[in-house]
C-alpha cells in the first residue's frame, strides 16, 4: 500500500527564515508520482509541483526548491526567505502511474509565517 | 481550457438529511474523477474514484454514495447525513497523463 507521512504537524518561522518541509513515502510501484499541494485558508488545493520517480533532479521555481532523494524516500519541500503570504497547510502526496491514479496524501503541515 | 466546478460552497443541513454535491468538469473527456474528503485539521481522505460513466469505487465504506451519470458530471449523495460526514469535499479530475489532479473549490459541509 501506498503511505505518505509528513512528520511536522506544525511549523512557525519568522519571515525571511528558510523553511523546510518534509515528506517521506512508501510504495511498491516502480514507477510513480510525487506532488506537493498549498492549501490557503479558503481550502482550495493549490497545485505547486509534480515530480516523476525517473527524474532525481532537484528543481528550483522561485523561492520554492525540491530535494527528491530516491535512496531515501523523501521528497523535501523548501522555501527560502519565507513571506507571510506562504502561511498554509502543505500537502505531499503520491500516485501511481497507470490506471485510476489515486492520490495518497499525507496528513499535511500547517506553516506559519510570522511577521 | 479544462475548469471545474464545484457546488455548492457551503452547506448546512440536518442530521438525518439527505445530501447531493455535484461535480462537474468542462474541456475534456473521459477524465478520471475523484471525491475527496478533508475533516477538520485533518488530512485528505479518498472516498471515491471513477474511471468511466457508471463506473464507481469506493475507498472507504461510510453513509455516502456516488454516482457518474455523465462523462463530466460526479456527484456525492447521502441518503441520511450523520454528524461525522461534517468536512470539507472536494471534486477532482486527472487526464490520461496525470500531469496533476486538478481540484474543485470545494464544499464545506456542516451537520448539525
Amino acid at each position: 500500500a501506498q503511505k505518505v507521512t509528513q512528520a511536522q504537524t506544525e511549523i512557525s518561522v519568522v519571515e525571511k527564515e528558510d523553511v523546510t518541509l518534509d515528506c517521506v513515502y512508501e510504495t511498491r510501484d516502480t514507477t510513480y508520482y510525487l506532488f506537493w499541494y498549498k492549501q490557503p485558508p479558503s481550502g482550495e488545493l493549490v497545485f505547486l509541483i509534480r515530480r516523476n520517480s525517473f527524474d532525481e533532479q532537484n528543481e528550483i521555481s522561485g523561492r520554492y526548491s525540491w530535494n527528491f532523494q530516491k535512496s531515501t524516500s523523501s521528497f523535501n519541500f523548501t522555501i527560502t526567505a519565507s513571506q507571510v503570504v506562504d502561511s498554509a497547510v502543505y500537502f505531499c502526496a503520491l500516485s501511481g502511474v497507470w490506471g485510476a491514479q489515486k492520490l495518497v496524501f499525507g496528513q499535511g503541515t500547517r506553516l506559519t509565517i510570522n511577521p | 481550457s479544462q475548469t471545474i466546478h464545484q457546488w455548492p460552497a457551503t452547506l448546512v443541513q440536518p442530521v438525518g438529511s439527505p445530501l447531493s454535491l455535484e461535480c462537474t468538469v468542462e474541456g475534456t473527456s473521459n477524465p478520471n474523477l475523484y471525491w475527496y474528503r478533508q475533516a477538520a485539521g485533518r488530512g485528505l481522505q479518498l472516498l471515491f474514484y471513477s474511471v468511466g460513466i457508471g463506473q464507481i469505487s469506493s475507498e472507504v465504506p461510510q453513509n455516502l454514495s456516488a454516482s457518474r451519470p455523465q462523462d463530466r458530471q460526479f456527484i456525492l449523495s447521502s441518503k441520511k447525513l450523520l454528524l461525522s460526514d461534517s468536512g470539507f469535499y472536494l471534486c477532482a479530475w486527472t487526464g490520461t497523463s496525470n500531469y496533476g489532479y486538478t481540484f474543485g473549490s470545494g464544499t464545506r459541509l456542516t451537520v448539525v
